[in-house]
């Protein structure tokens, strides 16, 4: 049963392609999360959305776009990609409220990307 | 420096010992949540504390959050190879008026069997 389907468990991609990582939930959740992970560092927010054309930047949001035009679908973009973009991408979605009980996030199982 | 600190950042114990990973905050966590991922996999969820002073058990792992709720401890008891894998804690610190999860730097748990 899987509720955060991530499109592509590898990408490899060049300098300089504009790339798309898409993002679905079908828990009809309103908030959204897009993180990326790197040894050391842990998880960094790079955006999230807490509606449907709404978003805000996380930590690090520099080089790196992103699309709500539906609620179930949450894409990451990166304008023009460079080889220090290359990581682990994980994208998260989570019910409303998130300071109330029992409310988790559930994750994607990550895109690895690699720019070459 | 991160908002959320994890330590130790690696761990290598033995099969059948206990170990503790710590979580700390210079802020008042609004919800503390704890994760583990298997290496290049989405994180699955562990468990979620919200009181002050609130612990949760599954198995033989038992989280607890603090009164102050600024750390939180995550002890495993008697370790087995299946709970090897990298231990995030997350929580928001209440930064934005949106719902925004911050992670810790991980923990890298190995066991020895």
């Amino acid at each position: 049963d899987v509720k955060v389907t991530q499109s592509s468990r590898y990408l490899v991609k060049r300098t300089g392609e504009k790339v798309f990582l898409e993002c679905v939930q079908d828990m009809d959740h309103e908030n959204m999360f897009w993180y990326r992970q790197d040894p050391g560092l842990g998880l960094r927010l790079i955006y999230f959305s807490y509606d449907v054309k709404m978003k805000e930047k996380g930590d690090i949001p520099e080089g790196y776009s992103v699309s709500r035009e539906k609620k179930e679908r949450f894409s990451l973009i990166l304008e023009s990609a460079s080889t220090n973009q290359t990581s682990m991408y994980l994208c998260a979605s989570m019910g409303p409220g998130f300071r109330a009980i029992n409310t988790e996030a559930f994750f994607g199982q990550g895109t690895r990307l690699t720019v070459v | 420096s991160q908002e959320l600190e994890q330590s130790p950042q690696s761990l290598i114990v033995q099969e059948g010992k206990n170990l503790t990973i710590n979580c700390t905050s210079s802020k008042t966590l609004y919800g503390l949540y704890w994760y583990k991922q298997k290496y290049g996999e989405g994180l699955i969820f562990l468990m979620m504390l919200q009181k002050g002073g609130e612990e949760k058990s599954h198995e033989k792992i038992t989280a607890k959050l603090d009164e102050k709720k600024q750390q939180s401890s995550l002890h495993i008891t008697a370790s087995q190879p299946s709970h090897a894998g990298i231990y995030l804690c997350g929580a928001d610190l209440g930064n934005n008026a949106g719902n925004m999860l911050t992670f810790g730097g991980g923990t890298r748990l190995m066991v020895k069997p």
